[in-house]
């Protein structure tokens, strides 16, 4: 079952913050971040593991509540070259029925 | 090859046409993946093959649509009696196993097909 993306597109200016949702109605085990610029193929950012945790990667980072079943994408101090759809992944059961969720279209303006 | 190749990079066929395209995943990785991309769509999967075992089918569109995989590396993705709505980009993916709680997944730059 393909999980829920919020929100569907975010524009921002140069330098602000911006935070992507991923949510599912099943128990998660995994949760993968993926960013497609436009014309290009998606590219891994991040993946996140049962048990709450957050990682970072640049100024991109990311949680995880198992509990709540969803995940946050964090954006902070945006630059131009952020903007893409911003693709969630989410498996269960150790990598079982994976799905991408439908994209958050993030533009990032100067 | 350092990255998931795939080929044609365009094709351009007539509607009724057959087309066929290959990807070559990452060496070493047993798990392929097809999905199928809209101008402006989300990622829509279409077949996934791991190792040995029997690849799941469960999102190809029609029985006009077929994919095999040879030797457990490269994979052919065959699309019968094209149809417009099949013009899309075709992105093929690898991971180093399917049922890993850490797969990182690396996409190809995808095979962009339209039908006229």
């Amino acid at each position: 079952q393909q999980p829920v993306q919020s929100p569907q597109a975010v524009i921002l200016r140069e330098g602000e913050d911006a935070v992507i949702n991923c949510s599912s109605s099943k128990a998660l085990y995994s949760v993968h971040w993926y960013r497609q610029k436009h014309g290009e193929a998606p590219v891994f950012l991040m993946i996140l593991l049962k048990g709450g945790e957050q990682k970072g990667h640049e100024k991109i980072s990311a949680s995880f509540n198992e509990k709540k079943q969803q995940s946050s994408l964090y954006l902070t101090a945006s630059q131009l070259s952020y903007s893409g759809t911003y693709f969630c992944g989410t498996a269960d059961n150790y990598g079982q029925n994976f799905v991408f969720g439908p994209g958050t279209r993030l533009s990032v303006l100067p | 090859g350092a990255g998931v190749s795939q080929s044609p990079s365009n094709k351009v066929t007539e509607k009724g046409k057959d087309v066929e395209l290959r990807c070559d995943p990452i060496s070493g990785h047993t798990a392929l993946y097809w999905y199928r991309q809209s101008l402006g769509q989300g990622l829509e999967f279409l077949i996934y093959f791991q190792g040995n075992s029997a690849p799941d089918k469960s999102g190809l569109p029609s029985d006009r649509f077929s994919a095999e995989r040879t030797g457990g590396s490269v994979s052919t993705l065959t699309i019968q009696r094209t149809q417009q709505e099949d013009s899309a980009v075709y992105l093929c993916a690898s991971s180093e196993r399917w049922k890993a709680p850490g797969n990182t997944i690396y996409f190809g730059e995808g095979s962009w097909l339209t039908v006229v």
